[in-house]
């Protein structure tokens, strides 16, 4: 079946600037992760959903993000001016709730501030 | 705070050779183990997840978990060039997301 499926694939843009970054998780998936991988950085966890519950934040680097999932499917990563170390490739994943434990990643967005 | 320490690499294995990918974390509560791969520019794939001490098969891959020195690890049997990547290390502690290690630089000389 298809696999988690995020939009654009590459952002590119100015800093100051607001980008909306979208992940679409695997059908019947109700876990959904966010992680960014800087160049030459290991992967850093920012979000978790699950289900309809209240998400974790506790790994934002800031108050300039934000996410929100809707209707318990699709989801939305908002970086309020960007500032260039928010360069980066961010990462969805989804899992089963009941298998939490293996999480699947999409492609990633690669967002590039100048 | 949860730490996850891999060599960064590269490791040069011969081709059919065994790879032995090492892993050390800190945070004694963690029960979930994972190894993802990442080929350059792309996403990271599951491979490998491994909840409990000993052992764990699939295919020509071994985990390996031992919960007492905090120490898990990735066997690769008859290595091939396509093995060639980059292995991250990955925990679960808790109600957030994954711990990754910075990963392993694992490549395959033909």
């Amino acid at each position: 079946g298809a696999g988690v499926s995020q939009s654009p694939s590459n952002k590119v843009t100015e800093k100051g600037k607001d980008v909306e970054l979208r992940c679409d998780p695997i059908s019947g998936h109700t876990a959904l992760y966010w992680y960014r991988q800087s160049l030459g950085q290991g992967l850093e966890f920012l979000i978790y959903f699950q289900g309809n519950s209240a998400p974790d934040k506790s790994g934002l680097p800031s108050d300039r993000f934000s996410a929100e999932r809707t209707g318990g499917s699709v989801s939305t990563l908002t970086i309020q001016r960007t500032q260039q170390e928010d360069s980066a490739v961010y990462l969805c994943a989804s899992s089963l709730v009941e298998l939490a434990y293996e999480q699947y990643f999409g492609p990633g967005t690669r967002l590039t501030v100048t | 705070q949860k730490e996850v320490e891999q060599n960064s690499g590269p490791l040069s294995v011969p081709e059919g050779a065994i790879a032995s990918l090492n892993c050390t974390y800190s945070d004694r509560v963690s029960q979930s183990f994972f190894w993802y791969r990442q080929y350059s520019g792309k996403s990271p794939e599951l491979i490998m997840s491994i909840y409990s001490n000993g052992d764990k098969e699939d295919g020509r891959f071994t985990a390996q978990l031992n919960k007492a020195s905090q120490y898990v690890s990735l066997l690769i049997r008859d290595s091939q060039p396509s093995d060639s990547a980059t292995y991250l290390c990955a925990l679960l502690g808790g109600a957030d997301g994954l711990t990754f290690g910075k990963g392993t630089h694992l490549i395959i000389q033909p």
